[in-house]
C-alpha cells in the first residue's frame, strides 16, 4: 500500500525566504507526481507535474524535484510571498493496475508567510 | 473553459437522510474522480470514471456511497442513511485522459456536515 507523508506538517518563514517543502513515498512504481496548493475552504490546484521518467519541473518560483528510486520529492519555492500562504500537497499516480486511477496524497504543508 | 463545478458547496444534513452531490467537469474531460477529504488530511480516493464506466471504486466507499455518470458527462454522488462520520468535504477531478500523465483539475469541493 503506497503511503505518502510530508514534512515538515507546518512552515512560518518571513517574506523573501526561500524555502523547500518535503514528500516522500513508499513505494517507487509511480507514474508521475503532483503538487497541488490548497487555500482554506477551498479545492486544490496543480502547480507542478512530474513524470515518472522526469527529474524536475519548473514554474515560475516553483521548482519541484523527484528522485523516483529513493522515494522523494521536494518541492523549492523561491523569494516567498504573503500571497504563497497556503496548504501544500504532494500526490503520486500509481503505475497500473488498480492504483491506475487513484492519486495518493499527503497530509500537506501547511505555509504561512509573513509580511 | 469554466472550470470543474461543484453544487452544493455546504450542505448540512441529520444521521440518516439521504445527500446527493453534483459535479460537472471540464467538458472535454473524459475521466472523473471523487475524493474525500477530512479536516487536517490529503484527500482520499473514492472512485473514477472514464466516459460513463466506474472503473475503479475505494474500500471507502460502503454501500451507502453510490456514484454514477450518466452519458459520460456529469456525475454524482450520494449517500444514503448518512452518518457523522460522513461529514468531509467531497472534492470532483476531471483530466483529459489518454496520457497517464495528465493533470487532475479539481473543484471547489461540497462541505457535507452530518449533525
Amino acid at each position: 500500500k503506497q503511503e505518502v507523508t510530508q514534512i515538515p506538517a507546518a512552515l512560518s518563514v518571513p517574506e523573501g525566504e526561500n524555502l523547500v517543502l518535503n514528500c516522500s513515498f513508499t513505494d517507487s512504481a509511480i507514474y508521475n507526481l503532483q503538487w497541488f496548493r490548497q487555500d482554506p475552504g477551498k479545492g486544490l490546484t496543480s502547480l507542478l507535474l512530474i513524470q515518472s521518467s522526469q527529474r524536475e519541473q519548473t514554474s515560475g518560483r516553483l521548482n519541484a524535484s523527484l528522485d523516483k528510486s529513493s522515494g522523494r520529492s521536494t518541492l523549492y519555492i523561491a523569494a516567498s510571498q504573503p500571497g504563497d500562504s497556503a496548504t501544500y500537497l504532494c500526490a503520486v499516480r500509481g503505475a497500473g493496475g488498480t492504483s491506475y486511477g487513484k492519486l495518493t496524497f499527503g497530509q500537506g504543508t501547511i505555509l504561512t508567510v509573513h509580511p | 473553459d469554466t472550470g470543474v463545478s461543484q453544487d452544493p458547496r455546504h450542505k448540512i444534513t441529520k444521521r440518516g437522510q439521504n445527500v446527493t452531490f453534483r459535479c460537472d467537469p471540464i467538458s472535454e474531460h473524459n475521466r472523473l474522480y471523487w475524493y474525500r477529504q477530512t479536516l487536517g488530511q490529503g484527500p482520499e480516493f473514492l472512485t473514477y470514471f472514464q466516459n460513463e464506466a466506474q472503473l475503479e471504486k475505494s474500500r471507502l466507499l460502503s454501500d451507502r456511497f453510490s456514484a454514477e455518470r450518466p452519458k459520460g458527462s456529469f456525475s454524482t454522488l450520494e449517500i444514503q442513511r448518512t452518518e457523522q462520520g460522513d461529514s468531509a468535504m467531497y472534492l470532483c477531478a476531471s483530466s483529459a485522459g489518454g496520457d497517464v500523465g495528465e493533470k487532475l483539475f479539481f473543484g471547489s469541493g461540497t462541505q457535507l456536515s452530518v449533525l
